[in-house]
């Protein structure tokens, strides 16, 4: 059971480039969010799925989108990098939107420069 | 604006001492507040959790306590060991009449504590 699991655990990327963070849950969670830390600003939520098919906006989306590709995974893609996406970002899940207690994974170090 | 705001980046404590970590928020809408507890190179992992109806929850070492009128809680860890060692985020929840906004989480900044042998 490998709980919440992310890919790749680090990254850098020039200024402009894409990319897509994965996420995958193996507890049958029915949310998921995506969240960035930054020093000094705690962490922050960018987009989450109450359930499958859905997604919603959280509190910094602009510069991202989402996937929810199906139960288990969902991705987070940066169209154009900019440095000021550089952060430290954390797939989360929990079992479903009414449940406060939320699982992370072990994160992604993205670097752009 | 910070929602939720830890103003001590860091605490310093003997071990076998008590370690108290403290947490405000502005919005009163809140009614569930949680602490996690995160080690270098690791996602976040739950520690504790209180619902507004109380003002006291404890788990083994770690006891929360919520003041409501001062929009304030604190994470006592009753004995501190060098093991807790790691940066605590306290964090909010709210369900509004629609509960869109149930599971939603906001965290405050974080504080680093080491617990010194």
């Amino acid at each position: 059971n490998a709980g919440v699991t992310q890919t790749p655990k680090f990254q850098v990327l020039k200024t402009g480039q894409s990319m897509t963070l994965q996420c995958a849950q193996d507890m049958n969670h029915n949310s998921m969010y995506w969240y960035r830390q930054d020093p000094g600003m705690g962490l922050r939520l960018i987009y989450y799925s109450a359930s499958e098919g859905t997604t919603d906006k959280g509190e910094v989306p602009n510069g991202y989108n989402v996937s929810r590709l199906n139960k288990r995974e969902f991705s987070l893609r940066l169209e154009s990098a900019a440095p000021s996406q550089t952060s430290v970002y954390f797939c989360a899940s929990s079992e479903d939107r009414f449940s406060y207690e939320q699982y992370f994974g072990p994160g992604t170090r993205l670097t752009v420069t | 604006d910070q929602q939720v705001k830890q103003n001590s980046p860091s605490l310093s404590v003997q071990e076998g001492r008590i370690s108290i970590l403290n947490c405000d928020y502005t919005n009163s809408m809140f009614d569930y507040f949680l602490w996690y507890k995160k080690y270098p190179a690791e996602g976040p992992t739950f520690l504790i959790s209180i619902s507004s109806i109380k003002d006291k929850n404890e788990d083994g070492r770690f006891t929360v306590f919520l003041n409501k009128s001062a929009k304030h809680l604190s994470l006592h860890i009753v004995p501190s060991q060098p093991g807790d060692s790691a940066v605590y985020f306290c964090a909010a929840s709210s369900a509004n009449a629609g509960g869109t906004s149930y599971g939603k989480l906001t965290f405050g900044q974080g504080t680093i504590l080491t617990v010194h042998p």
